[in-house]
Parts: structure tokens; C-alpha cells; sequence
């Protein structure tokens, strides 16, 4: 079945900084790839999503890039600030009937102000 | 947007009693629903996915017969955790597709905590 890994486990920036969270899957059938946010206790909430048709998307302050040959995809946000501290999870599914995701282990972002 | 509604949200039982969890979708239909475990500082992990009209399949390692699964119509699935002991004290949250987004959304979880 599919692996998701994640990298860094935790995440210290500056105000104003960028921040870049890597994953990398194992299965080459897996053709969509959230991410989202979770804040202490609370449910996780999708930020941006990029299918396997797309090397890149942007939104904003966030974008995600996709290399389907190496299995890869990053998170990136610019001019990080402290409202962006919370804890990050990349996904991976094949995008059929069921939606099924397999999560990373998760990065924590902590922006200083 | 599309709403999946979880309760309890939270919940404390004594050990050996069976808790029940419900998560519904509010204004889509959702043939599919998912339910996670997540403990402390850790991600969430798949424990099975949830369809209407028929058995739940379960991830590796989950407990079918511990962890009971119904989704007896489109907008209904119910986890209960039987017999439950200290350690299956966790966030429990389920998600469900709306086919009209295509997204996955996520209820709000339900802390469970077992004395």
C-alpha cells in the first residue's frame, strides 16, 4: 500500500521567511496530493491540493510543487507569519471512487515573530 | 461548503464500556466515509473506510471486531469502540467526499478518554 514520509518533523522560521515542507510517496498509481493545517485539537483543514496533472499550483501565500518521477511533493509559503504556526500534513490518494488518504507524519511550523 | 458533523466531541468512559461515535454529512450524501485515529502529537492514521450498505474495510493492524463500523445510509456512518481500555484513549475523526467538491472534509473529531 501507499507510504507517505515527511520532512522536517518540526519547522522554526522567521516572521517574514519562507518555509518549505517536503514528502515523498511510494505509490506511482496515487494521483492527488493535499495538504492541510491542523491547530491543537482542532479538525484538519485542507489548504491547497495539487492532482498528478499539474507540476505546480498557487494560492496566495502557499504553493505546491509536484515531481511525479521522483515521487515527490513540497509545500512552500512565503512571508511566513505567526498565524501560520500550526501543525502540517501532506496526503496522498489515488483519485477514484473512494478518496482513501494515507497522511505524512506531519511537520510543526513554528513562525517567531 | 460541505459539513461532516461528528459527536460527541468529547467523551470519558470507564474501561470495559463501549463508546459510540457518529459522524454525519450535512448537506451531500457520501457512500464513502473514512474514520482516523490520531494520538498525541502524532498524524493520522487510516483505521477503515466506511460504505453504505456494506461491510467496512478495514487498514492493517485495526480490530474489526473492537471497532465497529455501520453506515446504514448515505449520511450516517457510527464507529463504536467495544470494550474499551486506556489505550484506545485518541482523537478519533472521520472524513467524507462530497462528489459535488471533490474534496475530502473532515468532521471535528471526537476525544476519547478512557479511565
Amino acid at each position: 500500500g501507499e507510504n507517505v514520509e515527511q520532512h522536517p518533523s518540526t519547522l522554526s522560521v522567521q516572521e517574514g521567511d519562507s518555509a518549505v515542507i517536503k514528502c515523498t510517496y511510494s505509490d506511482s498509481a496515487s494521483n492527488y496530493f493535499p495538504w492541510y493545517k491542523q491547530e491543537l485539537g482542532k479538525r484538519p483543514q485542507l489548504i491547497i491540493d495539487i492532482r498528478s496533472n499539474v507540476g505546480e499550483k498557487k494560492d496566495q501565500r502557499i504553493a505546491v510543487t509536484l515531481n511525479k518521477t521522483a515521487k515527490h511533493f513540497s509545500l512552500h509559503i512565503t512571508e511566513t507569519q505567526p498565524e501560520d504556526s500550526a501543525v502540517y500534513f501532506c496526503a496522498a490518494s489515488i483519485m477514484d471512487s473512494s478518496y482513501k488518504l494515507i497522511f505524512g507524519s506531519g511537520t510543526r511550523l513554528l513562525v517567531r515573530p | 461548503g460541505a459539513v461532516v458533523s461528528q459527536h460527541p466531541s468529547r467523551v470519558i468512559c470507564k474501561s470495559g464500556t463501549s463508546v459510540k461515535i457518529e459522524c454525519r454529512s450535512l448537506d451531500f450524501q457520501a457512500t464513502t466515509m473514512f474514520w482516523y485515529r490520531q494520538f498525541p502529537k502524532q498524524s493520522l492514521m487510516l483505521m477503515a473506510t466506511s460504505n453504505e450498505g456494506s461491510k467496512a474495510t478495514y487498514e492493517q493492524g485495526v480490530e474489526k471486531d473492537k471497532f465497529l463500523i455501520n453506515h446504514a445510509s448515505l449520511t450516517l456512518s457510527t464507529l463504536t469502540v467495544t470494550s474499551a481500555h486506556p489505550e484506545d484513549s485518541s482523537f478519533y475523526i472521520c472524513s467524507a467526499r462530497d462528489p459535488g467538491a471533490n474534496v475530502l472534509t473532515f468532521g471535528a473529531g471526537s476525544r476519547l478518554t478512557v479511565l
